[in-house]
């Protein structure tokens, strides 16, 4: 499975935008980067997904690099509903080998 | 939007009883779904692959015949925690695919389990 790097935590002041970074140098061309959030004892929540263009909706943007090896979730206006941990992941459709596996995630902290 | 739902969101038991945790799609067909156990400031591991029809797929170093895994229709599928013991106290996960070719998951609410 290709693997993704994620900073384990980052800080953000309320108001202000955050931009979450993603390492992920092994992606295939098949690969779709899905960003998933999760609140303490809550499962995980879907942000946004891309393949090669950047992305908005009403959560947040991702801006892919070009190469694909990276990527950022951008969170415009920070609020204290954003606090949570961030998981950057690569999923692959299709074929009975498909699995999906959760690195550690981005904690985010989100100061009023 | 499609929606997981995963029952019951809480359970505590005594050690040796097994406990059946489910997870339904509500508004589409999941051929696969995926269960995940997290402990507490942990991310989620991965536990086995449902997919509906056939025998789940389990990670490396999940006892099969502990975790019993059911996907008999394509919106339901079961995780039975086998005569339980404290070390399975955990927060259990499921999610199923989604019907588009993204690969897009959508996720449970997640049963906490507690064995005394």
């Amino acid at each position: 499975d290709a693997k993704t790097t994620q900073p384990n935590s980052m800080e953000s002041n309320e108001e202000e935008p955050v931009h979450l970074p993603c390492n992920h140098s092994t992606i295939s061309g098949t690969d779709y980067i899905h960003w998933y959030r999760q609140l303490p004892s809550q499962g995980p929540e879907y942000v946004i997904h891309g393949l090669t263009s950047n992305v908005n909706n009403r959560m947040a943007s991702l801006a892919i690099a070009e190469d694909r090896k990276s990527s950022t979730l951008i969170l415009h206006r920070a609020t204290l509903r954003d606090a949570a941990v961030y998981y950057c992941i690569l999923t692959r459709g299709g074929g009975s080998n498909y699995k999906l596996t959760f690195g550690k995630g981005t904690l985010l902290t989100v100061n009023p | 939007g499609a929606v997981v739902s995963q029952h019951p969101s809480r359970v505590i038991c005594k050690s040796g009883t097994s406990v059946k945790i489910e997870c339904r799609s509500l508004d589409f067909q999941a051929t696969t779904m995926f269960w995940y156990r997290q402990f507490p400031k942990q991310s989620l591991m991965l536990m086995a692959t449902s997919n509906e029809g056939s025998k789940a797929t389990y990670e490396q170093g999940v006892e099969k015949d502990k975790f019993l895994i059911n996907h008999a229709s394509l919106t339901l599928s079961t995780l039975t925690v086998t005569s339980a013991h404290p070390e399975d106290s955990s927060f259990y996960i499921c999610s199923a695919r989604g019907p588009a070719a993204t690969g897009k998951l959508f996720f449970g609410s997640g049963t906490q389990l507690s064995v005394l």
